[in-house]
């Protein structure tokens, strides 16, 4: 089965400083990555995906992600934080035992909360 | 905006209640799903309709009830809940079928519960 781990709870860093998000998983066969951004009072928002190609992706919001499959790691980047990135982030992935379910099913890391400090 | 509406965003209900959660998506997406959040706890999946026809329940208690009676809307119905059940419910919408395995989910704003 399946599995997702977030190693922090918190991760905290000052504004224009580099940040990690870190996030590895366990899958059978090749994972579709996924990261998600939760504001306070809102739902997960999308911000970027690894399914095949390149190892580093790009997404929303100048973050980025790094798949590391001799680590099966994909950790969240951004070189130069922002107060704004303060959230709470989400790992997930899905892998070939949920291809023939019709529809998207991940799991979830419990998630990291990132707060940038101006 | 999401793309994805959820109501009411808050609701507190005593445990003899019945309620309803809302939720409506205008994305075009033929899979429509539940999830529960509660702190310090990966996200779970309660239900799922593809099509509208439920494709997954994860062992979810009857006291949740889903009712989906369309692919752009999504009910959950609630009955003689616990303390425990207070928990933020979020709401998501995808494509279906082959389409939906690239695909990210996307989520409405969710609704905070509060079981007294």
């Amino acid at each position: 089965a399946q599995s997702v781990a977030q190693p922090e709870d918190q991760v905290n860093v000052a504004e224009g400083n580099p940040l990690t998000v870190k996030c590895t998983y366990s899958v059978s066969g090749n994972p579709y990555l996924f990261w998600y951004v939760q504001y306070p009072n809102r739902g997960l928002q999308f911000l970027l995906k690894y399914i095949t190609g390149d190892n580093l992706v790009k997404g929303s919001y100048g973050f980025e992600a790094e798949f590391n499959k001799s680590q099966t790691s994909f950790h969240l980047k951004k070189p130069s934080a922002l107060v704004s990135d303060s959230a709470l982030y989400f790992c997930a992935v899905r892998d070939r035992e949920g291809m023939n379910t019709g529809f998207q099913k991940l799991v979830f890391g419990t998630g990291t909360r990132l707060l940038v400090s101006p | 905006e999401t793309g994805v509406t959820q109501t009411p965003r808050h609701l507190v209900m005593g445990m003899t209640n019945k309620k309803s959660l809302k939720c409506e998506q205008h994305l075009g997406h033929n899979a429509m799903y539940w999830y529960k959040q509660s702190a310090k706890k990966p996200l779970e999946l309660m239900f799922v309709y593809n099509f509208k026809e439920q494709t997954e329940n994860n062992s979810v208690p009857s006291r949740f009830s889903p009712e989906c009676p369309n692919s752009s809307h999504l009910f959950l119905h609630l009955h003689t809940l616990q303390p425990e059940d207070s928990a933020l419910y979020l709401c998501a919408s995808s494509p279906a079928g082959q389409a939906a395995y690239n695909s990210p989910l996307h989520f409405g704003n969710g609704t905070r519960l509060t079981v007294t």
